[in-house]
């Protein structure tokens, strides 16, 4: 089965500054990879995907994210981040074949802006 | 647009007693999924419907089941609540199988369901 992996439970960051949040993948297969955002008390919100085609991917809010195959990473980045930023993200990923409509989520990583 | 709607939104339930998890999208999505999200955890699928008419299971189905009732809502059931039934729910829906970027579209999910099982 596929999987991903989020190895921070939380990332600290200051206003301003830019910010990463790591995630890795196994997958059997071409990767289909998803970031998500939650804010406290409300769903998942869809922030960016990697499908194909560029290694950088750009999404909402100002996030992009960089794919990079030979080290099975899809790492969420901001170049400068707000106190707004502050929230839960989720990597997914898609299955294959014939279960292409389940995904998988890590475990998530709390982001803390601080002012 | 109210997108993916979930109710109720908070409930208590006593071990042994039953209950139903009511969601509705009004996106014509196809493909509807219920999830369970517990700390540490992330999300872990119980059940998905690819589409009206089908159900199967996913990561956690083990005390639950649901029901795909029409194209717009996709139920939950407890039959018989347990401690470790304690989570926040979550339903979501994505758009048709077929047609366009079908396989890659993302999820979208509802607020939630807050239940609690003494």
């Amino acid at each position: 089965a596929q999987s991903v992996a989020q190895p921070e439970d939380q990332v600290n960051v200051a206003e301003g500054n830019p910010l990463t949040v790591k995630c890795t993948y196994s997958v059997s297969g071409n990767p289909y990879l998803f970031w998500y955002v939650q804010y406290p008390n409300r769903g998942l919100q869809f922030l960016l995907k990697y499908i194909t085609g560029d290694n950088l991917v750009k999404g909402s809010y100002g996030f992009e994210a960089e794919f990079n195959k030979s080290q099975t990473s899809f790492h969420l980045k901001k170049p400068s981040a707000l106190v707004s930023d502050s929230a839960l993200y989720f990597c997914a990923v898609r299955d294959t074949g014939y279960n292409f409509n389940k995904f998988y989520f890590g475990s998530g990583t709390k982001l803390n802006v601080k002012p | 647009n109210a997108g993916v709607t979930q109710t109720p939104k908070f409930q208590v339930l006593k071990t042994g007693q039953s209950m139903t998890l009511q969601c509705a999208q009004d996106m014509n999505h196809n493909s509807m999924y219920w999830y369970r999200q517990d700390p540490g955890m992330g999300l872990r699928l119980i059940y998905y419907s690819a589409s009206e008419g089908t159900t199967d299971k996913g990561e956690v189905p083990n005390g639950y089941n649901v029901s795909r009732l029409n194209k717009r809502e996709f139920s939950l059931r407890l039959e018989s609540a347990a401690p470790s039934q304690t989570s926040v729910y979550f339903c979501a829906s994505r758009s048709p199988v077929h047609g366009g970027d079908w396989g890659n579209q993302p999820q979208h999910f509802g607020d939630g369901t807050r239940l609690s099982i003494l």
